[in-house]
């Protein structure tokens, strides 16, 4: 069974902090690792996506991947109120086409 | 550019009642195709996907159905809806391995 394991939160966080949201996942073989973010009511928008070990950095966020301990973060710097919503790691696991699992998702409010 | 389109947005819809959800892809050729199902307080399932015109592969046994009749268009289907079938429907797409792009959404309710 593929699992992808996320804590559901809700995690609070002050205005201009850093939010720190984690992800595991259970099958070593896995590749490619991304972010969504779903706002209540709404569809998951892709934030990011790593492949590799280390770091990617893009504006606020970066990810982090560390496949030894499978293992995945997403950092979100200088945290806004509109970074408030429900944040989604999802792991391929497609041999071929992509076959994204999804973790149930981490309830994320930036208090002002 | 690339758009996504689903519908409808929000559907009622009576145990036993059949059900057609299209989604299209337009902008793009050869999508990969993808229909999932997120349930209240709940993870998004995986429920059908495709490759191509005519070949879709199931992930959960269920009462729902999957079509592809064109490149970029994609169904989904039930001859006698349940109410466990109740929630978020959602489409995606992918050309690559970056990720999919998901459409807006069809909210069921079965009653």
């Amino acid at each position: 069974q593929k699992e992808v394991e996320q804590n559901s939160g809700p995690l609070s966080v002050p205005e201009g902090a850093i939010a720190s949201l984690n992800c595991t996942y259970s099958d070593r073989g896995s590749q490619s690792f991304f972010w969504y973010r779903q706002y209540s009511g709404k569809s998951p928008e892709l934030i990011m996506f790593i492949y590799s070990n280390g770091d990617k950095e893009d504006g606020r966020f970066t990810a982090q991947l560390n496949k030894a301990s499978q293992y995945v973060s997403l950092l979100i710097r200088d945290s806004q109120p509109s970074d408030s919503a429900t944040y989604l790691c999802a792991v391929n696991y497609g041999q071929g086409a992509q076959k994204l699992v999804f973790g149930q998702g981490t309830r994320l409010t930036i208090n002002p | 550019s690339q758009t996504i389109h689903q519908w409808p947005a929000t559907l009622v819809q009576p145990v036993g009642s059949p059900l057609s959800l299209e989604c299209t892809v337009e902008g793009t050729s050869n999508p990969n195709l993808y229909w999932y199902r997120q349930a209240a307080g709940r993870g998004l399932q995986l429920l059908f996907y495709s490759v191509g015109i005519g070949q879709i592969s199931s992930e959960v046994p269920q009462n729902l159905s999957a079509s592809r009749p064109q490149d970029r268009q994609f169904i989904l289907s039930s001859k006698k809806l349940l109410l466990s079938d109740s929630g978020f429907y959602l489409c995606a797409w992918s050309v690559n391995s970056y990720g999919y792009t998901f459409g807006s959404g069809t909210r069921l309710t079965v009653v």
